[in-house]
């Protein structure tokens, strides 16, 4: 079946460890996306990646970094930077013709131990 | 700057009741893309509609209705007949008309449907 997968569902981290989610895909889409939610509120954008090897900042991107290495595969690190990490992080993917739509995957929940 | 507000946090209404969640935007844009996704409990985020800046029909589907009106800003979502299973967090959801596609969300629904 198509999809985004992300993976683990639950994550745990201690202080100072730098922690890696994974996001897949298998839509053939070319474009991907990282979001941050916190408990009631909206997404905030992170990083997004238009083409393999490419990736730019989104709104929040300190604490963070990601590789675009597979067009299928955009892995999210958050780092000891983040002194906030605690959250439910949401990764999306489109075809990047201008008018496609973002779908998401079921998302990872981050938890600071 | 692009902006999206969610005025109702919550709302709470009886199973069959009819339910409108308001949406209102602000861009400088003239081309843009307006949308509106369901988070259930489990996280998902799930498409409901996209609506380009150009096509204001309102638009049908099954019991969901939506009503986009740029002389306010506003991309209303209503559900008809609501049921427990549309119990759920709903997200408006602005994007500018180039290849970044990047989304700017609102605060969110938070809609409870009580048998």
């Amino acid at each position: 079946d198509g999809g985004i997968t992300q993976s683990p569902k639950y994550l745990f981290r201690k202080e100072g460890q730098n922690v890696t989610l994974s996001c897949e895909q298998n839509l053939n889409h070319d474009a991907m996306y990282w979001y941050r939610q916190d408990p009631g509120q909206g997404l905030r954008l992170i990083y997004y990646s238009q083409i393999v090897n490419d990736f730019q900042k989104g709104d929040i991107a300190e604490g963070y970094s990601v590789s675009r290495e597979k067009k299928e595969s955009f892995p999210l690190t958050v780092t000891s930077a983040q002194k906030n990490p605690t959250a439910f992080y949401l990764c999306a993917s489109r075809k990047t013709a201008v008018q496609e739509t973002q779908y998401f995957g079921p998302g990872t929940r981050l938890l600071v131990l | 700057a692009q902006k999206v507000t969610q005025a109702q946090t919550e709302i709470s209404v009886v199973e069959k009741e009819d339910v409108t969640l308001d949406c209102v935007y602000e861009t400088r844009d003239t081309t843009y893309y307006l949308f509106w996704y369901k988070q259930p409990p489990s996280g998902e985020l799930v498409f409901l509609i996209r609506r380009n800046s150009f096509d204001e029909q309102n638009e049908i589907s099954g019991r969901y209705s939506w009503n986009f009106q740029k002389s306010t800003s506003s991309f209303n979502f209503t559900i008809t007949a609501s049921q427990v299973v549309d119990s759920a967090v709903y997200f408006c959801a602005l994007s500018k008309g180039n290849a970044g596609n990047m989304l700017t969300f609102g605060g969110g629904t938070r809609l409870m449907v009580k048998p």
